[in-house]
């Protein structure tokens, strides 16, 4: 089945630098959703995107579909303390179910 | 304000031990979906439900099995539960999935399992 593939898996910043995470997959994804889990907590939905070069902004943060549907990314402008936790992706549609990215952990150094 | 809650929080079981996780939610929601999360695996579905009384295997249903008598609540069990099954176990909801795919998820807490 498709497999979507998500780096980095790490990543350290300073308070104030962007950060961005990248979901890939071989075959052309349904849609797309992005959830953030901070710490100790669990998984809240962020966005979803569907159409082929979907740009959605919230506040600091930019999802992006790609043209071909086979990628997306998550960037966070000016990154806060706040920002601090998983970022991951889930793709779920059609006959193909549901796959997950395994996460990018946000580290934030102040 | 949704809801999905898990009944346990953390739970400590010997081996051998049948383990029942209950997930309620209050959206009336008819997907639900039974999860595992282990540091550098992420997310992976063990089973999920479309209606009362449906069931569907996930990437890793071996040594589980569900229950969804009612629509606000799906059961996971672990028949006999192993020291592999030691784990963070999440619950989520969603609407019926649209054309779009699948809609967006509600997470409950989680349980903290471990198997001694």
């Amino acid at each position: 089945g498709q497999q979507v593939m998500q780096i980095p898996q790490y990543q350290h910043v300073q308070e104030g630098e962007d950060f961005t995470t990248y979901c890939n997959s071989s075959t052309t994804l349904s849609n797309i959703q992005w959830y953030k889990q901070r710490p100790g907590g669990h998984p809240v939905f962020l966005i979803q995107l569907v159409k082929s070069g979907e740009v959605k902004k919230q506040k600091r943060l930019t999802f992006q579909f790609g043209e071909a549907k086979k990628n997306s990314s998550l960037h966070i402008t000016a990154t806060q303390t706040t920002d601090v936790g998983t970022y991951f992706c889930i793709q779920g549609g059609g006959a193909d179910g549901l796959t997950f990215g395994k996460g990018t952990h946000l580290i934030i150094q102040p | 304000d949704v809801k999905v809650t898990q009944s346990s929080r953390y739970l400590v079981k010997r081996t051998g031990e049948k383990v029942f996780l209950e997930c309620v939610q209050d959206m009336d929601h008819e997907n639900m979906f039974w999860y595992r999360q282990d540091p550098g695996l992420g997310l992976r579905l063990i089973y999920f439900s479309y209606d009362v009384k449906m069931k569907e295997k996930g990437d890793i249903p071996e040594g589980y099995s569900v229950s969804r008598e009612k629509k606000e609540r799906f059961s996971l069990i672990l028949e006999s539960a192993s020291t592999n099954q030691t784990s963070m176990y999440l619950c989520a909801s969603s609407r019926r999935t649209g054309l779009a795919g699948y809609n967006e998820q509600f997470f409950g807490p989680g349980t903290r399992l471990t198997v001694l």
